[in-house]
């Protein structure tokens, strides 16, 4: 089954500077990566997702990157704020079956 | 905007009990799951179910879990003789259909946290 893996495990960066999150999947059939935001106590939240048929998209401060190839997918966050201090989940899906499984996660500390 | 509510938002059992955990999906939503969080880890794939039936389970979603869908809105989990590892953030997630598969856009509940003494 899928297996995804995520890096770093935890992130400081300064206000203003950018974050990046790395993600790995082991199934090529995977079609369908979303990344999701969770703060303290409260339900993940989509913040923005990609299809294996683009290989990047944008979304204000907010972009991700697709390598089919090498199944790297990535999330870049710019300007970062200290309200952008959360965990950030990547995940992965095969939409045949009915399955997202989420990476570990990525505790993201925006110091001001 | 719709939301997909769950209910309770948090419950204490003791260990052996069972419990129910509901959830109502967003109305025309049609894939439904349950996924688990136990404190400060990740978010874990529990089940899903289509068309009033399970399509997936993980081999955490043992003989012990079961899911139900009594009526036209209510989703529930029902977990037998907990056991104190059981203790975890439970949440509930619908998505819409794509073309002819599932889009994968899951919107959460706001869970329900059960703490097994």
């Amino acid at each position: 089954g899928e297996n995804v893996e995520q890096h770093p495990s935890t992130l400081s960066v300064q206000e203003g500077d950018s974050a990046v999150i790395k993600c790995t999947y082991s199934d090529s059939a995977s079609n369908y990566f979303p990344w999701y935001k969770q703060e303290l106590g409260k339900r993940p939240q989509l913040i923005i997702d990609i299809r294996s048929n683009v290989g990047e998209k944008k979304d204000q401060r907010i972009a991700v990157t697709l390598n089919k190839t090498a199944k790297h997918f990535s999330l870049h966050i710019t300007e970062t704020q200290p309200e952008d201090s959360a965990v950030y989940f990547c995940a992965a899906l095969e939409t045949s079956y009915d399955k997202v499984i989420f990476g570990p996660g990525t505790s993201l500390s925006v110091i001001p | 905007e719709p939301e997909v509510t769950q209910t309770p938002s948090h419950q204490v059992t003791q260990m052996g009990q069972e419990v129910i955990l509901r959830c109502v999906p967003i109305s025309n939503h049609l894939y439904f799951y349950w996924y688990r969080q136990i404190l400060g880890q990740k978010v874990e794939f529990l089940v899903s179910f289509y068309n009033n039936e399970i399509s997936e389970k993980s081999e955490i979603f043992d003989d012990q879990f079961s899911v139900e869908r009594p009526d036209g809105s209510n989703f529930t989990l029902k977990i037998r003789s907990t056991k104190l590892e059981d203790s975890a953030m439970y949440f509930c997630a619908s998505s819409l259909p794509g073309q002819g598969t599932n889009t994968g856009e899951l919107f959460f509940g706001e869970g329900s946290r059960l703490t097994v003494l």
